[in-house]
This record gives structure tokens, sequence and C-alpha cells, in this order.
């Protein structure tokens, strides 16, 4: 148990659907991540929340929206997306992202399969 | 070019041995280097940080790290089938932004 989980394990959707995936983070940290990895890709950087406050948008899609409600809680709006988008999508913390040792902590991810 | 470079295997050892995984790298102002292992249907966990050069040993695992050939290492002695996994390097120069690679796929039999 890393102290992130994220719900659900595995999600199916179709390109008209609306669904959110949640994380929690239970370590105390302030601030949390939202990665897409595909396979044999470097994981890919999406948003990053500190104090709640959204510090970085990686040119990301606006079919993905990001909601971080305090510094426990993650979500990931999805709506409209392509069969592309099909990955695993993993959530991360970290005490806070000004330290230079910046040790972050994932949850075991969505696995998202978009019909 | 990658920023982060990792072969993405399958690396196939026998059990006992020792292993070798690596990745270069392009930004020489990288100064916070990381191993992470993933386990298939989890996500990735730290295994091993070191901070600019030099190597780090933690009982089976020992990570090296060689900025004036932009190259980093991870060596596990006496791999055990449980070792079997995706390893993932990742690298900062000191802030929140990692620069990931690919991942090592690493199977050993037993």
């Amino acid at each position: 148990e890393t102290g992130v989980t994220q719900t659900p394990r595995h999600l199916v959707m179709g390109m008209t659907n609306k669904k959110s995936l949640k994380c929690e983070q239970h370590l105390g940290h302030n601030a949390m991540y939202w990665y897409k990895q595909s396979a044999k890709k470097p994981l890919e950087l999406m948003f990053v929340y500190n104090f709640k406050e959204q510090t970085e948008n990686n040119s990301v899609p606006s079919r993905f929206s990001p909601e971080c409600p305090n510094s426990s809680h993650l979500f990931l709006h999805l709506h409209t997306l392509q069969p592309e988008d099909s990955a695993l999508y993993l959530c991360a913390s970290s005490q806070d992202i000004s330290l230079a040792k910046n040790i972050q902590y994932f949850g075991a991810g969505t696995r998202l399969s978009v019909l | 070019q990658k920023e982060v470079e990792q072969d993405p295997g399958p690396l196939s050892v026998p059990e006992g041995a020792i292993v070798s995984l690596n990745c270069t790298y392009s930004n020489s102002a990288f100064q916070y280097f990381m191993w992470y292992r993933q386990y298939s249907r989890k996500g990735p966990e730290l295994l091993m940080y070191t901070y600019s050069s030099g190597n780090k040993e933690d009982g089976r695992f020992t990570a090296q790290v060689d900025k004036s050939s932009k190259y980093i290492s991870l060596f596990i002695r006496d791999s055990q089938p449980s070792d079997s996994a995706t390893y993932l390097c990742a690298m900062s120069v000191g802030n929140y932004q990692l620069i990931w690679g690919a991942g090592t796929k690493l199977i050993i039999k037993p």
C-alpha cells in the first residue's frame, strides 16, 4: 500500500461517455499529479496541483479536465475521449513541488479503454 | 533525440544472475536520479534515489551515476523471480518535473 488510492482500477467507456477518475492520498502531501502511461513510452505528465492550485497543464486536450478540491483528493473528468486516449492513468503525490528532492508516490492506476 | 534513452527489453536472465539496467541522457543539468520499479498492474514505486554522481547501495541493489558519460545504471545482485518487473529511470534538474525513460522489462527465470 503506497498511501495513494485510485478508483476505479479499470474503466471501459465509449467515445460519447462522461466519466471521472478519482485519486486520494493519505500521506499528508501538498502536491498531486496526473500522468498518462502508454505501452513502451515514458510517463507523460498531464497536470500538477500544489496546495490545490493548478501549476501545470502540459498541453493536455480539453477533453481531460482536472479538479482538486483539497490537497488529499484529485479528480480527472473525462468526456468525448478518443481511442488513442486508452492508457494507464496514474496519480502521484509528493511533499511539495518546490523541493529539489521531489519523491513522487504513485497509485496503482486506472486502466482506461476507449471504444 | 529523446532526453532519456532506456532499452525496453525484455531482458531475461536466470535466477541468481547479476542484472545491469541502464539509461543514458542528454541534459547535463540533471542532478537527481531515480529508479522506480513497476510490477504488473501496479504503479511505479521508488527503488533508489541518487543525487549527483557516485554509487549508492541498498541491499542487493546498487545505483550508479556517471555524469561525465551521462549514464546511469542499476545493478541487482543475486536476482530473484520476485525482481521480475519493469524498471523505470527518472531524473530531474531539481524540481517536480521528472524526465522518464520508457522502462526496461526484466524477467528472472527460476
